[in-house]
């Protein structure tokens, strides 16, 4: 069974602060995908990043950046110079493999709150 | 930019009735889903769809689910007789010809059971 644990529930900080969500997965497949969704107040989920589990180089967009260890099984995002606009429900997933069909298992969700 | 469009954006109904739930998937994709999220809480796997059939269902997904895509353009989730605790915000989600694809989500329908 696939599991993904997201130990923060809410995050509080101050504009231009950074901040990283946690997120660790479980599973037993050796081909999954990992992802990252925004949940703004409007309610839309807003992808933000697929990383297979082949690929364990760590991604920088912008003011967003991504750290997959395998050894430890997390896949942390970083916010760097936090904005007012970044408040919004992260919630990591897994897509896990075999004949799934690319069913994602959610996170719980971290509550980011950016105060101005 | 294509999209996934969902209808109604809001449904109110009473307790035991019918609902349908609505999607427009984007149209080159052969991959299909329906998730829901009871609000505060995580986004969960309902069901996943493809070349006309169930793919994959949770255990959430028993006999007053069904799911359907009549006209190879919308695709449904009807809810038979619903119940309070099918109160919550439902996704549609649609993909590529590929497992792993990125999955773009519709803006969601929240049904709210009285």
């Amino acid at each position: 069974a696939q599991k993904v644990t997201q130990a923060q529930t809410e995050i509080s900080v101050v504009e231009k602060e950074d901040v990283t969500l946690d997120c660790v997965y479980e599973t037993r497949d050796t081909t999954y995908y990992l992802f990252w969704y925004k949940q703004p107040p409007s309610g839309e989920l807003v992808f933000l990043i697929r990383r297979n589990s082949f690929d364990e180089q760590n991604e920088i967009s912008g003011r967003y950046s991504w750290n997959f260890q395998k050894s430890t099984s997390s896949f942390n995002f970083t916010i760097t110079a936090s904005q007012v606009v970044d408040s919004a429900v992260y919630f990591c997933a897994l897509g896990a493999g075999g004949t799934s069909y690319g069913k994602l298992t959610f996170g719980q969700g971290t509550i980011l709150t950016v105060h101005p | 930019e294509p999209e996934v469009t969902q209808t109604p954006s809001h449904q109110v109904t009473q307790m035991g009735q019918e609902v349908i739930l609505r999607c427009v998937p984007i149209s080159n994709h052969l991959y299909f889903y329906w998730y829901r999220q009871i609000l505060g809480q995580k986004v969960e796997f309902l069901v996943s769809f493809y070349n006309n059939e169930i793919s994959e269902k949770s255990e959430i997904f028993d006999d007053q689910f069904s799911v359907e895509r009549p006209d190879g353009s919308n695709f449904t989730l009807k809810i038979r007789s619903t119940k309070l605790e099918d109160s919550a915000m439902y996704f549609c989600a649609s993909s590529g010809g590929q497992e792993y694809n990125e999955q773009f989500f519709g803006p969601g329908t929240r049904l709210t059971v009285l």
